[in-house]
């Protein structure tokens, strides 16, 4: 079955360690975005990618950085500069313009 | 993406009592896109809606699009405890990077 597959489900990070969150699909999808969402919280944008190789910077993008190198990959490192990154991490996928997104189960990161 | 604002944040509702979630926006939306997310789960893409006036079902849920395109409204009817969960309305707009309201959490209490 065609889906994307976050890894790894919980990860704990100490003070200033980067860490990668790793996201795949197998939809053949275009588009990746990577999301934050904090308790009682929506879900804000942090990096979204439409094409291999490129990428933009979302609502949250300090702190974070991202690549799309593959069309199936879109990792999203959390860098020490990041504030407050102990939240859940959500990736996603669609056709642009085509209908909703789909949504990896996410990554709950803390940071220890 | 445009701003989506969503309400109620929360509501509490007995089994078998109905549910009403609301999304507004000051500007004409190009779409409304609705999401189900379970406790400690993720989004579900649910249905989009396109054309102003819409109107969907999908069983015991009945989705619209307010004719002016700026707001749009989940009713759930005679919730059941599998009803429970976060639903999020979206809008993707002209350059598909969708924007999320910040979700209504239903509780329901058997």
């Amino acid at each position: 079955d065609g889906g994307i597959t976050q890894s790894p489900k919980y990860l704990f990070r100490k003070e200033g360690q980067n860490v990668t969150l790793s996201c795949e699909q197998n939809l053949n999808h275009d588009a990746m975005y990577w999301y934050r969402q904090d308790p009682g919280q929506g879900l804000r944008l942090i990096y979204y990618s439409q094409i291999v190789n490129d990428f933009q910077k979302g609502d949250i993008a300090e702190g974070y950085s991202v690549s799309r190198e593959k069309k199936e990959s879109f990792p999203l490192t959390v860098t020490s500069a990041q504030k407050n990154p102990t939240a859940f991490y959500l990736c996603a996928s669609s056709v642009p313009g085509k209908g909703g997104y789909t949504f990896g189960s996410g990554t709950r990161l803390t940071v220890v | 993406g445009q701003q989506v604002m969503q309400i109620p944040q929360y509501q509490h509702v007995q089994e078998g009592e109905d549910f009403t979630t609301y999304c507004n926006s000051s500007t004409t939306l190009s779409n409304i896109q609705w999401y189900k997310q379970r406790p400690g789960g993720h989004p579900v893409f649910l249905i989009q809606l396109v054309k102003s006036g819409e109107v969907k079902k999908q069983k015991r849920l009945t989705f619209q699009f307010g004719e002016a395109k700026k707001n749009s409204s989940l009713h759930i009817t005679a919730t059941q405890t599998t009803d429970v969960g976060t639903y999020f309305c979206a809008e993707s707009g002209g350059s598909y990077i969708p924007t999320f309201g910040r979700g209504t959490s239903l509780i329901v209490h058997p």
